[in-house]
């Protein structure tokens, strides 16, 4: 079956432009996770949304990300006024029970912000 | 506070030798513990978990894990390295407590397999 994806799988842009990242995470999953991953600061968590709702956003740098999932399944972060330092690669995950266990990862999007 | 420490950035095995990738966790409740591969352009891919039950795990590729309670540790192992394992490997623990069950990674150990 399908996989989770994301669009775009590359991004290139400006210092100060927002940019938008997609997620489509497995159908009927209901958890969907963002992690960053950057070398300077290994995999880390960003968001949690267990359907809808956000209950855990504790990894968000910085109030220029915000990210929401719709219809309980595509999700999409967003970047604004970007930054040389949010260049990295941003992974989606998805998992379908609500007490956890596997997560299965999207492939990602590397952004790099010129 | 979960955490998991991986020893070791980078290891190196001849094609053929033993693959022991290492893994120590920190939890406050037994914990579930997992093992990703990443090859270059692509995201993780589930090599093996552990829950409950069985502490000796078998994942795909060959590979397998044992849970140590005693020595909080998930060390990852493969009799035989082959070529194509090359990669980047990366311990997580889900964070249970917190509910969300997102995961903490180690910083990954990158393995390279000579010929």
């Amino acid at each position: 079956g399908a996989g989770v994806s994301q669009s775009p799988s590359n991004k290139v842009t400006e210092k100060g432009k927002d940019v938008e990242l997609r997620c489509d995470p497995i159908s009927g999953h209901t958890a969907l996770y963002w992690y960053r991953q950057s070398l300077g600061q290994g995999l880390e968590f960003l968001i949690y949304f267990q359907g809808n709702s956000a209950p855990d956003k504790s990894g968000l740098p910085s109030d220029r990300f915000s990210a929401e999932r719709t219809g309980g399944s595509v999700s999409t972060l967003t970047i604004q006024r970007t930054q040389q330092e949010d260049s990295a690669v941003y992974l989606c995950a998805s998992s379908p029970r609500t007490d956890g266990e596997t997560q299965y990862f999207g492939p990602g999007t590397r952004l790099l912000v010129l | 506070a979960q955490s998991v420490t991986q020893l070791g950035s980078h290891v190196s095995v001849s094609e053929g030798a033993l693959v022991l990738l290492r893994c120590n966790y920190s939890s406050s409740v037994p914990p579930y513990l997992f093992w990703y591969v990443q090859y270059p352009n692509q995201g993780l891919q589930l090599l093996l978990k552990y829950t409950t039950g069985a502490t000796l795990v078998k994942g795909i590729n060959g590979f397998e894990a044992e849970f140590k309670k005693s020595e909080t540790s998930f060390h990852l192992t493969k009799p035989s390295a082959h070529m194509s394992d090359a990669a980047e490997y990366f311990c997580a623990v889900s964070d249970r407590p917190s509910g969300t069950y997102k995961y903490i990674f180690g910083t990954g150990t990158r393995l390279k397999v000579l010929a």
